[in-house]
C-alpha cells in the first residue's frame, strides 16, 4: 500500500507570506495528486489537484508542483489571508476512479495576522 | 457546500449500543467512501461501495458494516460500541471515471 509523509505537521506564517507543505509517496504507479483543506468542524475539501502528466498546476494563490522522479509533491500558497488558517491533507492515489485515499498525517497552518 | 450529506450531524451514545450513519452521495455519483477520523489515526480508509456493491475493504473492524441501496444512498452500522470508536465518519464520494473525491460534512460520535 501507499506509505504517506507530510511536512511539516504545523506551520505558522504571517498574513501575506508564502507557505509550502511537502507530501512524500512510495507507490511509484500513483499519478493522482490532491490537497485537500479542513476547517474546524467541517469535512475535507478538495482545493487542488494535479495529475502525472503535468508539474505544475495553479489556481489563483495557490499551486501544485510534482516530481514524480523524486515522488514528493507540494502545496504552495502565496499571499496568505487568515481564511488560509486550517489543516491541509494530501493523499496521492491512481487516478482509476473507485480507489480509496490514503492521507497524509495533516499539516495544521495558522496565518497570523 | 459538497453536494454529499449526512446524518446525524451529531451522535452521542453508550458502550455496547449499535448506531446507523446515513450518506447520500452527490447526484449522479455512483462510488461511496466512508472514512474514520479519530486524533491518533487521522483520517482512515473504512470501505468502499460502487454502484450498490462492495468494492474495497480499509481498516474496518468486524463489528462494523455497511451498505449501498439502490438509490445509492449508504448507511454505515457500528455495533458493540467501544469508547475507543468516538471519532468523526465522514462519507465521500466520487464519478466512476476518475478519483476526485467529494466529502460530507461528517457524523461525530461520542460513545460514552
Amino acid at each position: 500500500g501507499e506509505n504517506v509523509e507530510q511536512h511539516p505537521s504545523t506551520l505558522s506564517v504571517q498574513e501575506g507570506d508564502s507557505a509550502v507543505i511537502k507530501c512524500t509517496y512510495s507507490d511509484s504507479a500513483s499519478n493522482y495528486f490532491p490537497w485537500y483543506k479542513q476547517e474546524l468542524g467541517k469535512g475535507p475539501q478538495l482545493i487542488i489537484d494535479i495529475r502525472s502528466n503535468v508539474g505544475e498546476k495553479k489556481d489563483q494563490r495557490i499551486a501544485v508542483t510534482l516530481n514524480k522522479t523524486a515522488k514528493h509533491f507540494s502545496l504552495h500558497i502565496t499571499e496568505t489571508q487568515p481564511e488560509d488558517s486550517a489543516v491541509y491533507f494530501c493523499a496521492p492515489s491512481m487516478d482509476t476512479g473507485r480507489r480509496a485515499l490514503t492521507f497524509g498525517s495533516g499539516t495544521r497552518l495558522q496565518v497570523q495576522p | 457546500d459538497s453536494g454529499v450529506t449526512q446524518t446525524p450531524k451529531h451522535l452521542i451514545t453508550a458502550t455496547g449500543q449499535r448506531v446507523t450513519l446515513r450518506c447520500s452521495p452527490r447526484s449522479g455519483d455512483l462510488s461511496v467512501y466512508w472514512y474514520q477520523q479519530s486524533l491518533d489515526q487521522g483520517l482512515q480508509f473504512l470501505i468502499q461501495y460502487y454502484n450498490g456493491e462492495e468494492r474495497a475493504k480499509g481498516n474496518i473492524l468486524e463489528r462494523f458494516s455497511a451498505q449501498q441501496f439502490p438509490d445509492l444512498h449508504s448507511e454505515l452500522n457500528l455495533s458493540s460500541l467501544e469508547l475507543g470508536d468516538s471519532a468523526l465518519y465522514f462519507c465521500a464520494s466520487s464519478v466512476p471515471t476518475n478519483n476526485e473525491q467529494f466529502f460530507g460534512p461528517g457524523t461525530r460520535l461520542t460513545v460514552l
